[in-house]
C-alpha cells in the first residue's frame, strides 16, 4: 500500500532533550517537505527536500533541521525543542517538484508534539 | 510566504444543507487543490483545478477556479455527517523558490448536525 509514515504519532517532551521525527515514504517519491498545523494558521512548510541531499528551508524554519541521506527518508530534528513548537506535524511527499499538477502531495497521520 | 485567505472560518449546518467556502490569493496560481482532514488524520486531496475557469465535481463536491486565477470556491451539497472536518484551499507555487510547493489556507471547519 502506497503511503506516507512519520513516527512516533505522539510525543510529549522537555524543553531542550533533542529529538526526531522519522518520515518514511514507499511511493519512490522524489519531493518531500513538512509542514506543522496550528489552530487557526493552516498549514505551514517548515523546510522540503526536492532529491537525496537537497533541502531547502520553507516558510517557519526556526529551530528545526532536516536530512535526506535517503530517499524514501526524510527525518525532522529539533535539536532544542521549545514549547512554542508545540505542535501538529506532516510529512508530505510528491513524485517529482513541479508546478505541474498531477503531482499531488501525500501526507502522513501526523505526529503530534507537546515541549513542556 | 504566499498568503491565501480563506472563509468562512467555521461553518455549522444541518445534514442536508448546502455548504459553501472560498479561497482568495494575492498572488497567481496554477493549480489550486482543496483539501480535506478528518479528526486525527492528514489531509487528503479531494479536488485538483488547473485551469483558470474550470470547474469541476467529485461526487457531491464542486470546485472552480477563479478566472482572475487568484481564487477559488469548494461547494458540498446534501450535507452529511461525514462530511464534519476541516477544509484546506492550496495554492500550488509554479515558478522560482516557490515552485513546487503548497501554499495552504487557513482551514475552515465544518461541522453536521444530524
Amino acid at each position: 500500500e502506497a503511503q506516507v509514515t512519520q513516527n512516533p504519532r505522539y510525543l510529549i517532551t522537555v524543553t531542550g532533550k533533542k529529538l526526531t521525527v522519522t518520515c518514511s515514504q514507499n511511493m519512490n517519491h522524489e519531493y518531500m517537505s513538512w509542514y506543522r498545523q496550528d489552530p487557526g494558521l493552516g498549514l505551514r512548510q517548515i523546510y522540503y527536500s526536492m532529491n537525496v541531499e537537497v533541502t531547502d528551508k520553507g516558510d517557519v524554519p526556526e529551530g528545526y533541521k532536516v536530512s535526506r541521506k535517503e530517499k524514501r527518508n526524510f527525518p525532522l530534528i529539533l535539536e532544542s525543542p521549545s514549547p512554542n513548537q508545540t505542535s501538529l506535524y506532516f510529512c508530505a511527499s510528491s513524485l517529482s517538484r513541479t508546478a505541474n499538477h498531477r503531482d499531488t502531495q501525500y501526507f502522513g497521520p501526523g505526529t503530534r508534539l507537546t515541549v513542556l | 510566504g504566499q498568503q491565501l485567505n480563506q472563509s468562512p472560518q467555521s461553518m455549522f449546518i444541518q445534514e442536508g444543507e448546502d455548504v459553501s467556502m472560498n479561497c482568495t490569493s494575492s498572488s497567481i496560481f496554477n493549480t489550486w487543490l482543496w483539501y480535506k482532514q478528518d479528526p486525527g488524520e492528514g489531509p487528503v486531496l479531494l479536488i485538483a483545478l488547473y485551469k483558470a475557469g474550470e470547474l469541476t465535481s467529485n461526487g457531491r463536491l464542486t470546485a472552480q477556479f477563479g478566472i482572475t486565477r487568484k481564487d477559488s470556491f469548494l461547494n458540498i451539497s446534501a450535507s452529511i455527517p461525514s462530511d464534519v472536518g476541516i477544509y484546506f484551499c492550496a495554492g500550488l507555487g509554479r515558478r522560482g523558490s516557490t515552485l513546487g510547493r503548497l501554499y495552504f489556507g487557513r482551514g475552515t471547519q465544518l461541522t453536521v448536525w444530524p
